[in-house]
């Protein structure tokens, strides 16, 4: 059972570019969630998403970020215009359901910012 | 919101020593507490958790403890190896309910096992 896939793996924008991360978690997960890990820091939660629906957005900025997680395909963090404090690393987890069990995370994408 | 404090940031043991990383948390709604283990370069990894109706769970030579009054909960490596030189990171959570059960991180400890 291959385990939560991200890609890329690392990523290089220059500042006023888009990135986009894609997140395709286990299989018979329907559940993603996405974190950001600053340097040095711990791993911050950001969004929330089931199938087609974005259930909690607290802990992404309101501007220039998106997520989606269509019907078919992998889960997507949109990024426009990336800045230099954009750059981290962002992980995503997935649970086969909300708030009743672990969550087992990706490998992550590291994105840089030039 | 929940807050998790983790302590000590960096933690350098003698290889076969017992290693122990302790997280505080505020919110006493939290009922579930996951432990992560990441190396360099890599995603976090769950290495054991533990629910608040129980005070202790061992898996081998890895151990948690809880004291939900204090809201406090411990990780307990015994006889560390070089190979569980990674930084550790504690969170936790509320699940059950219909909550969405996202995970509040500590900052993480650096922990290095010397030969």
């Amino acid at each position: 059972n291959a385990g939560v896939m991200q890609n890329p793996r690392h990523l290089v924008r220059r500042r006023g570019q888009e990135a986009r991360l894609r997140c395709s978690p286990m299989k018979g997960h329907s559940h993603v969630y996405w974190y950001r890990q600053l340097p040095e820091e711990g791993l911050k939660f950001m969004v929330y998403l089931q199938k087609e629906n974005i259930i909690d957005e607290s802990g992404m900025p309101k501007e220039r970020f998106s997520a989606e997680f269509p019907k078919e395909g992998p889960s997507i963090l949109r990024i426009q215009q990336v800045v230099r404090g954009d750059s981290a690393a962002y992980f995503c987890a997935s649970s086969p359901s909300a708030g009743t069990d672990t969550q087992y995370f990706g490998p992550g994408t590291r994105l840089t910012v030039l | 919101g929940e807050n998790v404090e983790q302590h000590p940031s960096t933690l350098s043991v003698q290889e076969g020593d017992s290693a122990v990383i302790k997280c505080t948390y505020s919110d006493s709604a939290s009922n579930y507490f996951p432990w992560y283990k990441q190396e360099l370069g890599k995603g976090p990894q769950l290495i054991i958790d533990i629910r608040s109706n129980v005070g202790e769970k061992k898996d081998q030579r890895i151990a948690v403890t809880l004291n939900k009054t204090a809201k406090h909960f411990s990780l307990h490596i015994t006889e560390t190896q070089p190979e569980d030189s990674a930084v550790y990171f504690c969170a936790a959570s509320v699940i059950g309910g219909g909550s969405q059960g996202n995970l509040i991180f500590g900052k993480g400890t650096k922990l290095s096992v010397k030969p």
